[in-house]
């Protein structure tokens, strides 16, 4: 089973900041926070993990709360091409170091 | 760069005929390689992974079963295909190592059984 928990479905304005929101409550030390999304019908691409700092790149920011429990995937300005399913993973350091998808958020990027 | 080749794209195959399909990586030695499957408006489910070669983890007890008979080589297969099996069918590789490396997907193969 998946170890996160996200909002089924969200909306967002086209050129406004998209936050999604991930609780993952039972986070164990080693174990980082990854985003991915899925565009219709292709295979997921990453976006962003981290660990407990805060991480910024061309495409995201991650917020992770101090006692990791939960994190925040900030896309600063939502085009339409961002409306995809959005998957939070806390990525097991373990033999294989397996990616568990859970359901995911769908983010409809409105114009 | 690295590169991770997926086919086919789609496939059409009838109930209880076999099943095979190949991915590659380029670009990398010794990843890590992943199965996973997604049934049509759902999540992502990991079948297989696989840390080196003739190395095969099942998450799932199913009809399917996985093959990695070369370091950058993995394949998925059936006997006898089930209507069951139909969805989308992604390949992942990452890199050995640490916890913080992330997953490249393949493009997937779109398997209907029919």
């Amino acid at each position: 089973d998946a170890k996160t928990t996200q909002p089924t479905s969200m909306d967002c304005a086209e050129g406004r900041a998209a936050n999604l929101p991930c609780n993952h409550s039972t986070i164990s030390g080693n174990e980082y926070v990854y985003w991915y999304r899925q565009i219709h019908s292709q295979g997921p691409q990453y976006i962003i993990h981290g660990l407990k700092n805060n991480e910024t790149n061309e495409m995201a920011s991650l917020i992770i709360t101090e006692d990791r429990k939960s994190s925040t995937l900030i896309l600063p300005h939502a085009t339409l091409r961002d409306t995809a399913v959005y998957y939070c993973i806390v990525r097991v350091v373990s033999y294989g170091q397996n990616f568990v998808f859970g359901p995911g958020t769908r983010l409809s990027v409105l114009p | 760069s690295q590169t991770i080749h997926q086919w086919p794209a789609t496939l059409v195959q009838p109930v209880g005929s076999p099943l095979s399909l190949e991915c590659t990586v380029e670009g990398t030695s010794n990843p890590n390689l992943y199965w996973y499957r997604q049934a049509a408006g759902r999540g992502l489910q990991l079948l297989f992974y696989s840390v080196g070669i003739g190395q095969i983890s099942s998450e799932v007890p199913q009809n399917l079963s996985a093959s990695r008979p070369q370091d950058r080589q993995f394949i998925l297969s059936s006997k006898k295909l089930l209507l069951s099996d139909s969805g989308f069918y992604l390949c992942a590789w990452s890199e050995t190592g640490t916890g913080g490396t992330e997953a490249f997907f393949g493009q997937g193969t779109r398997l209907t059984v029919v």
